[in-house]
């Protein structure tokens, strides 16, 4: 089974308009970690918000809110006010116990349109 | 303060030869991991270094070997290289210490490898 799962290979949002970006995970241990990185054209992974999963609070980073649902094991990526620098790759991305693999779902192209 | 940096940005081998791909981690950085992108994928674990030993391997065949050295900067060795080793190679670096910023981990502008 896959680890991660986004199911929207694209998204295309209007400018300062809000988007949800979907993300699922499975695991059986209790305490993970789940990521989110911004991929533009240029390669680099830039790391956008952490969500721990014994954190009762949703992690908020300025523009970036995660909204983490245990029970269902879903972290959304939701990003307020669209902005043109936006548009990227986005993955996410989950830390199993103790251990140093990230797992990385496949991605969702975001395009932000003016 | 500079970032995780790679080199060389790309990269263009044929079938069998051996590259070596090298990235200096972030400063106060002291892990170092390795990650395969292949294009429309998502990156893929290689390894991960700490102390200069491998802590942790994903499931690549032993052609992936690596290195870190006492100022903590890593290389990426891949022998015999096959036409699917083409890719974006991913290094990221992880802070020193410990407390959950720990677990973030920092990525460098890769290095694209094609072979050919």
């Amino acid at each position: 089974a896959q680890k991660i799962t986004q199911t929207q290979p694209g998204m295309f949002v209007q400018e300062k308009e809000a988007v949800t970006l979907d993300c699922t995970y499975d695991t059986s241990d209790q305490s993970y970690g789940l990521f989110w990185y911004k991929q533009p054209s240029s390669g680099e992974m830039i790391f956008l918000i952490y969500q721990g999963s014994y954190d009762e609070q949703n992690a908020t980073e300025g523009r970036y809110s995660l909204n983490f649902q245990k029970a269902r094991k879903s972290a959304n990526l939701v990003i307020s006010a669209s902005q043109l620098g936006d548009s990227a790759m986005y993955f996410c991305a989950m830390r199993e116990g103790f251990g140093n693999q990230f797992y990385f779902g496949t991605g969702t192209s975001l395009t932000v349109i003016p | 303060d500079a970032g995780v940096t790679q080199s060389p940005t790309h990269l263009i081998k044929t079938r069998g030869q051996q590259v070596t791909l090298r990235c200096s981690p972030k400063s106060g950085h002291d892990t170092v991991s390795w990650y395969q992108q292949a294009l429309g994928q998502g990156p893929q674990f290689i390894f991960q270094y700490y102390e200069e030993e491998e802590r942790q391997r994903g499931n690549f065949p032993d052609r992936f070997s690596g290195h870190q050295f006492p100022n903590y900067s890593s290389e990426l060795n891949v022998n015999a290289l096959l036409l699917g080793d083409s890719a974006l190679y991913l290094c990221a670096s992880r802070p020193a210490g410990t407390g959950g910023r720990r677990w973030k981990k920092y990525f460098g502008p890769g290095t694209r490898l094609l072979v050919l």
